[in-house]
């Protein structure tokens, strides 16, 4: 069974930092393609960041609104995606969802800037 | 970035009755190969999307076949036919035929 764990939300303030994790188990990690959606409290759907795999180098790609200050990152040992967001803003307060490609969503995590 | 448009923003639906839904996208979404890269999720209250439709028509595994998916290259339908109680929820199209993906703003399902 797929399982796409999301862990490291809460509350922060603007311009500090945060970093999530997924954690996953029952697909072949090494050769998935991974992303990163957000969902904001008015429910809009945002796609945030995608990582390749090592046979494309590990390619990334990031929505305009996160370039510069998110990093996504992988640890193919440990099955797990990471995404570092720095600089934060109120505006990326969201719900940040792991997924492998289009069937496979995480549960979801909780992230909240505000002072 | 391609743009989604769905219609309408809510739909009231009396149990066993049908819904259709309407998305648009400002871009074609047929690809070289014939895939029409349009996908339709179902977010449940208190839960993570769902794939109900994947390439325009086909259903995801598991999914019952009252939910169908149909459309041309810019516009797509998503029909509910018999709607029951478990298909209360927020309907998404999106597309992902290039990067970034992108969804539209969703319609609410309810009960009469």
């Amino acid at each position: 069974e797929v399982q796409l764990v999301e862990t490291g939300g809460g509350l922060v303030q603007p311009g500090k930092s945060l970093k999530l994790t997924c954690a996953t188990s029952g697909f072949t990690f090494s050769n998935a393609w991974m992303d990163w959606v957000r969902q904001s409290p008015e429910k809009q759907l945002e796609w945030v960041a995608q990582i390749k795999d090592k046979s494309n180098n590990y390619a990334t790609y990031y929505a305009e609104s996160v370039k510069g200050r998110f990093t996504i990152s992988r640890d193919d040992s440990k099955s797990s995606v990471y995404l570092q967001m720095n600089s934060l803003k109120e505006e990326d307060t969201a719900i940040y969802y792991c997924t492998w490609g289009y069937p496979y969503w995480g549960q979801g995590v909780m992230v909240t800037v505000s002072s | 970035d391609i743009v989604m448009t769905q219609a309408p923003l809510s739909v009231s639906v009396t149990p066993g009755e049908s819904a259709s839904i309407s998305c648009r996208s400002s871009k074609s979404l047929l690809h070289s190969n014939g895939i029409t890269y349009v996908y339709w999720y179902l977010q449940k209250p208190g839960k993570s999307p769902q794939l109900l439709i994947y390439r325009m028509s086909n259903l995801a595994s598991g999914v019952p076949d009252r939910f169908s998916g149909s459309g041309s290259e810019t516009d797509f339908t998503l029909k509910i036919s018999r709607v029951e109680a478990e298909d209360v929820g927020i309907y998404y199209c999106g597309q992902l035929l290039e990067n970034p993906w992108t969804f539209g703003g969703g319609t609410k399902l309810e009960l009469k």
